[in-house]
C-alpha cells in the first residue's frame, strides 16, 4: 500500500526555487518522512528527512506541516542538475527499516 | 557523507551464466545491507534484506536460490544471480545502513545486468 502520494510530475525553471509536496495522511507517530532522489541511471540519493521540525541542510529543506499530514520538499535554486525523479518515503527512523519506493515525483528544470 | 560503492557497473552476459554484483561501505559499518532492483520506468522494488552474519530475508516472490545473497563481512554484500536468463535482466541496486545509528541508508550507483 502506497502511504505517500506526489505528483507524477513538476516542471521548474533554472534558478527558480522547487517546491515538491508530499501527502502522508496516514503516518504514524514514530515514522520520519525521507526524501531521496534518483538522477537517470543512478542509485537513489539520500536527500534529508524529519521527523516533526522543519529541517535544512545544503541540499534542501523540508517543511512538515503541523499535524505531520504532509510535507513539501525544497530546492532553493534549481540548477539543470537537479532534474530527477524525487521520492518522498515515511518509515521509522532506525537503520535496518526498509524503505519502500512508490512513483515519485519526476522533476525537469528547464533553462 | 557515507559512500557505498557497487561493483560491477555493467555487465552483459550469456544465458546460463552466473553473476556476482559486489556491494561495499566505504567509510561506515553496514549491519543491514538491501538489494532492490528496477525495470525500465518503474520504481524501486526491494529484493531482499541482509543482515552481516546472517541469513537474507527475502520478498515474496523473489527466489532465493536464484538470486544468492552473502553478508559476511561489515563492509560487504553480495548478490549472485545464478543461471541468468533475459527476464533477469535488469537495474540492481543495493544499499547499507548501520541499524545501530541514526543515519539514513545509502545506495550504490546500481549494475545494470543485460542478459543475452
Amino acid at each position: 500500500d502506497a502511504k505517500t502520494t506526489q505528483p507524477p510530475s513538476m516542471d521548474c525553471a533554472e534558478g527558480r526555487a522547487a517546491n515538491l509536496p508530499c501527502n502522508h495522511s496516514t503516518i504514524s507517530g514514530n515514522e520520519y518522512v525521507y526524501w531521496y532522489r534518483q538522477i537517470h541511471s543512478q542509485g537513489p540519493q539520500y536527500i534529508i528527512h524529519g521527523l516533526k521540525n522543519n529541517e535544512t541542510n545544503e541540499m534542501a529543506s523540508l517543511i512538515i506541516t503541523e499535524d505531520r499530514k504532509s510535507s513539501t520538499l525544497i530546492l532553493p535554486h534549481a540548477t539543470l542538475r537537479d532534474t530527477a525523479v524525487y521520492y518522498c518515503i515515511v518509515r521509522v527512523g532506525s537503520g535496518y527499516s526498509t524503505l519502500t519506493f512508490g512513483k515519485g515525483t519526476m522533476l525537469l528544470v528547464s533553462p | 557523507g557515507a559512500v557505498v560503492s557497487q561493483h560491477p557497473s555493467w555487465v552483459i552476459c550469456k544465458s546460463g551464466t552466473s553473476v556476482k554484483i559486489e556491494c561495499r561501505s566505504l567509510d561506515f559499518q553496514a549491519t543491514t545491507m538491501f538489494w532492490y532492483r528496477q525495470f525500465p520506468k518503474q520504481s524501486l522494488m526491494l529484493m531482499a534484506t541482509s543482515n552481516e552474519g546472517s541469513k537474507a530475508t527475502y520478498e515474496q516472490g523473489v527466489e532465493k536460490d536464484k538470486f544468492l545473497i552473502n553478508h559476511a563481512s561489515l563492509t560487504l554484500s553480495t548478490l549472485t544471480v545464478t543461471s541468468a536468463h533475459p527476464e533477469d535482466s535488469s537495474f540492481y541496486i543495493c544499499s547499507a545502513a548501520d541499524s545501530y545509528s541514526n543515519q539514513p541508508q545509502h545506495f550504490g550507483d546500481g549494475t545494470r545486468l543485460s542478459i543475452l
